[in-house]
């Protein structure tokens, strides 16, 4: 299955709400997971289940989706959100998605 | 919950290399521990996955007979080896956690650097 995130890159001012998107080429039936990655940092898992948040994910970030379009939501945009996020399917076997760059406006 | 990796390694083609992840602070033998590669021109790329409990071994096609992943249930220390590096094999590799098979990550280590220079 392969993934394909959207935009490469996204230019946002903290504060502002953010939408970065991930779509599957096959059904993966909410079995996508989101992890944030900062430089010189191990992907932090931040959402799971397409919705539901890990521990320790702050309530900003919200994970939705429509028809087989995934949306990763910051609804207001913190400076420490600043870096790549990453989307996963599990549906069937192991597959990333090849990121999202928050980058500051 | 706590994956501790090796350092670094700088090796040369045809060597061989095994590097490790510790778990601490949980039942390794409840969860399945992954190892996943990144670069940066494929990104993240799950590599293949081991049962602790078991040591149900599954691979991703594309790293089957490439690497080798095992664990050592006495010391909860997984494993990745290489037989033959090569210098594609220069990355940055993570073990990470897993409930199961295929699923999420809910833990990662902090990375182990690899390079392959002649």
């Amino acid at each position: 299955i392969v993934v394909t995130q959207s935009p490469a890159t996204l230019s946002v001012s903290p504060g502002e709400r953010a939408t970065l998107s991930c779509r599957a080429s096959q059904i993966v039936s909410g079995n996508l997971a989101w992890y944030q990655q900062k430089p010189g940092q191990a992907p932090r898992l931040l959402i799971y289940g397409a919705s539901t948040r890990a521990a320790g994910t702050p309530a900003r970030f919200r994970g939705s989706v429509s028809g087989t379009e995934y949306t990763l939501t910051i609804t207001s945009l913190q400076s420490e959100d600043f870096g790549v996020y990453y989307c996963q399917q599990y549906n069937k076997g192991l597959t990333f998605g090849g990121g999202t760059k928050v980058e500051m406006k | 919950v706590q994956l501790v990796q090796s350092g670094a390694e700088v090796k040369k083609p045809g060597q061989s290399l095994k590097i490790s992840c510790k778990g601490s602070g949980y039942d390794l033998s409840t969860y399945w521990i992954a190892w996943v590669r990144q670069t940066p021109g494929r990104g993240l790329e799950w590599m293949g996955i081991i049962y602790p409990g078991d040591s149900d071994t599954r691979y991703s096609p594309s790293f089957r007979g490439q690497v080798t992943i095992s664990v050592d249930k006495s010391t909860t220390t997984a494993y990745l080896h290489w037989g033959s590096l090569k210098a594609s094999d220069s990355a940055m590799y993570y073990c990470a956690k897993s409930v199961g098979p295929e699923y999420h990550f809910d833990s990662w280590g902090q990375g182990t650097l690899v390079t392959v220079s002649s």
